[in-house]
């Protein structure tokens, strides 16, 4: 049974700042993917990694197998980025709680 | 392509009440999913299926039934409703293969049982 935590579980941040929302889980995965939830409750999927580093535009995740973990990192942060984000090692379909970022103008 | 739909958005149930959910996909997915979302808890697997006529228990599979009869559907049902499964249901689908854990979900289906 693959146990996901995500830290932190909610954060607020200025327009601007940079973010980061870390993902670790217990048991050994060959994937990940992080999903993104919008406050109107549709979620899309943002990546999905199974080594080293994937980037698209403002959003950067990256994974250490060996470690189980994985982080979300956006840059230049904006009040559209504020979501729920979710990560999901998915080898038996387990979600993390999700993290609620709200980025303030 | 509409992607992933479900029927219906909204639904009110009386406790002891029978209802399907409705779940299309127009990508030709193998993989078919539905999952609950409860406040402050994260996805929970319901049942999902491989195939068309295949079907798996999830996580939380008690209280629920489904079916694939077609590849592009995937029926969630509640036999007997009851008011612990007040919750949002999610559909998704995956292609398979090397993209399996790449899911494609639908908007959610906000069911209230009272």
């Amino acid at each position: 049974k693959n146990e996901v935590e995500q830290s932190p579980q909610n954060l607020t941040a200025q327009e601007g700042e940079f973010i980061t929302i870390n993902c670790s889980y217990s048991v050994g995965i060959s994937a990940l993917h992080w999903l993104q939830q919008h406050p109107g409750g549709g979620i899309v999927s943002l990546f999905m990694l199974s080594s080293g580093k994937k980037k698209h535009g403002r959003l950067i995740a990256t994974i250490n197998i060996q470690e189980k973990h994985s982080s979300l990192h956006i840059t230049a942060s904006h009040p559209r980025d504020s979501a729920v984000y979710i990560c999901a090692p998915s080898q038996d379909m387990r979600f993390g709680a999700g993290t609620r970022l709200t980025v303030k103008p | 392509n509409a992607g992933v739909t479900q029927t219906p958005k909204f639904r009110v149930l009386k406790t002891g009440q029978s209802m399907t959910l409705l779940c299309a996909q127009d990508m030709n997915h193998e993989y078919m999913y539905w999952y609950r979302q409860d406040p402050g808890m994260g996805l929970r697997l319901i049942h999902y299926s491989v195939g068309e006529g295949t079907t798996a228990k999830g996580e939380v599979p008690d209280g629920y039934n489904v079916s694939r009869l077609k590849k592009q559907n995937f029926l969630l049902g509640l036999e007997s409703a009851a008011p612990s499964q007040t919750s949002v249901y999610f559909c998704a689908s995956s292609p398979g293969g090397a993209n399996l854990y790449e899911q494609y979900f639908g908007p959610g289906t906000r069911l209230t049982v009272t």
